[in-house]
């Protein structure tokens, strides 16, 4: 059973360009949560996700992100005009369901650098 | 407000000492969940362990034991007898019921290096 795949895992941007960045789930699960991780810190959460519906963004900067996870395919959290500041490692997680004792399962992360 | 602290920044030893990682957490929910991820150097995070908060009780698992103390609001983890495989950053997160789903907190990470 294939874990929680994210791709591309390293991803390089010039300020101003926009970074897509894809997270399919494990099988079976319809729940993906997005989290950033700045040098040296811990993960920070970002956006909450179920098929065709965000629950809650409210980790989200208000400005040049949006996050979706489609009825097909995989979830995409895309950052527009992006600036040095982006320059993070972004992980998905994947959980079965929506309750509090759902084990979230985290990909390897995409590490963006913005130059 | 809710928060975790990891104190630690970076703790080495030499294989086959015992180690300890502290975590102490803030909440104002009663009902929360406390977790311990490990994240190689790989990048990826591995689940460790989840407690919810009427469950005391420490727990162990192989070389792995943790103890959660609500008095002190602390849930720390200790490495029985290192390996150099334990080298890794460990993350402690929080989870409140109140949120109405898993909505991690994570503390800043401790990096563990076990030396041969």
């Amino acid at each position: 059973n294939a874990g929680v795949m994210q791709n591309p895992r390293h991803l390089v941007r010039r300020r101003g360009q926009e970074a897509r960045l894809r997270c399919s789930p494990m099988k079976g699960h319809s729940h993906v949560y997005w989290y950033r991780q700045l040098p040296e810190e811990g993960l920070k959460f970002m956006v909450y996700l179920q098929k065709e519906n965000i629950i809650d963004e409210s980790g989200m900067p208000k400005e040049r992100f949006s996050a979706e996870f489609p009825k097909e395919g995989p979830s995409i959290l895309r950052i527009q005009q992006v600036v040095r500041g982006d320059s993070a490692a972004y992980f998905c997680a994947s959980s079965q369901g929506s309750g509090l004792t759902d084990t979230q399962y985290f990909g390897p992360g995409t590490r963006l650098t913005v130059l | 407000a809710q928060k975790v602290t990891q104190a630690q920044t970076e703790i080495s030893v030499v294989e086959k000492e015992d180690v300890t990682l502290d975590c102490v957490y803030e909440t104002r929910d009663t009902t929360y969940y406390l977790f311990w991820y490990k994240q190689p150097p790989s990048g990826e995070l591995v689940f460790l362990i989840r407690r919810n908060s009427f469950d005391e009780q420490n727990e162990i698992s192989g070389r792995y034991s943790w103890n959660f103390q609500k008095s002190t609001s602390s849930f720390n983890f200790t490495i029985t007898a290192s390996q150099v495989v334990d080298s890794a950053v460990y993350f402690c997160a929080l989870s409140e019921a109140g949120t109405g789903f898993q909505k991690l907190v994570f503390g800043t990470g401790t990096r563990l290096l076990v030396s041969p």
